[in-house]
């Protein structure tokens, strides 16, 4: 479900690391997850999605896996640049027209 | 292509003020519509959603409210604001129904101090 209430968590890596970003979700009916980059004071943009009866999907530099399992979706970003700092969050179709957003996490990339 | 405006970009309000954002989109018919709110440092709250004029679901009770007069226009209002309507508000707007990629496109937000 949603999280709106809480801090942020963060992620802080140096510029070249592997980042992963960890996302749980509670709707097992959901059809699709989606992760989004929100940099300081910008709407949120789509990075990458993942449909239920999908594992893995890769993108440029990242890859979304999904474990339906545990209900767990990460989000892996490959040798990490500093335009990669930004708030990250994972979203779930949930009902017909709603895409509900998890917790965010922030990510900072030290140089 | 299609392109989504909002404003005010900001906009500072006294307790107890009106309010009024407003969203349009260009390039689309028949879009679903979305109000989100991010108080500073937190994640995405839905407040409302739209799928077609004067169709409006509230997602929490509030103190806002929202209309949808034309196809492509959202608008959030209050008529008295509170000091916890402060945050970061975003419209966003998808194609019908919800559902693959690029499945919410986001405008610039409007980021709302009620002093």
């Amino acid at each position: 479900g949603e999280s709106v209430g809480l801090h942020l968590p963060t992620l802080s890596v140096q510029e070249g690391d592997n980042s992963i970003i960890n996302c749980a979700y509670s709707n097992s009916a959901s059809d699709y997850f989606i992760w989004y980059k929100q940099e300081s004071g910008k709407g949120p943009q789509f990075i990458i999605d993942i449909r239920s009866n999908m594992d893995k999907r890769q993108g440029q530099r990242v890859t979304v896996l999904l474990n339906k399992t545990v209900k767990h979706l990460s989000l892996q970003i490959a040798a990490t640049q500093p335009g990669d700092s930004a708030v990250y969050f994972c979203a779930e179709i949930s009902g017909f027209q709603k895409l509900v957003f998890g917790t965010g996490t922030r990510l900072l990339v030290s140089p | 292509s299609q392109t989504i405006h909002q404003w005010p970009a900001t906009l500072v309000q006294p307790v107890g003020s009106p309010l009024s954002l407003e969203c349009t989109v260009e390039g689309t018919s028949n879009p679903n519509l979305y109000w989100y709110r991010q108080a500073a440092g937190r994640g995405l709250q839905l407040l409302f959603y739209s799928v077609g004029i004067g169709q409006i679901s509230s997602e929490v009770p509030q103190n806002l409210s929202a209309s949808r007069p034309q196809d492509r226009q959202f608008i959030l209002s209050s008529k008295k604001l509170l000091l916890s309507d402060s945050g970061f508000y975003l419209c966003a707007w998808s194609v019908v129904p919800l559902s693959g990629a690029n499945v919410l496109t986001f405008g610039a937000g409007s980021r709302l101090t009620v002093l």
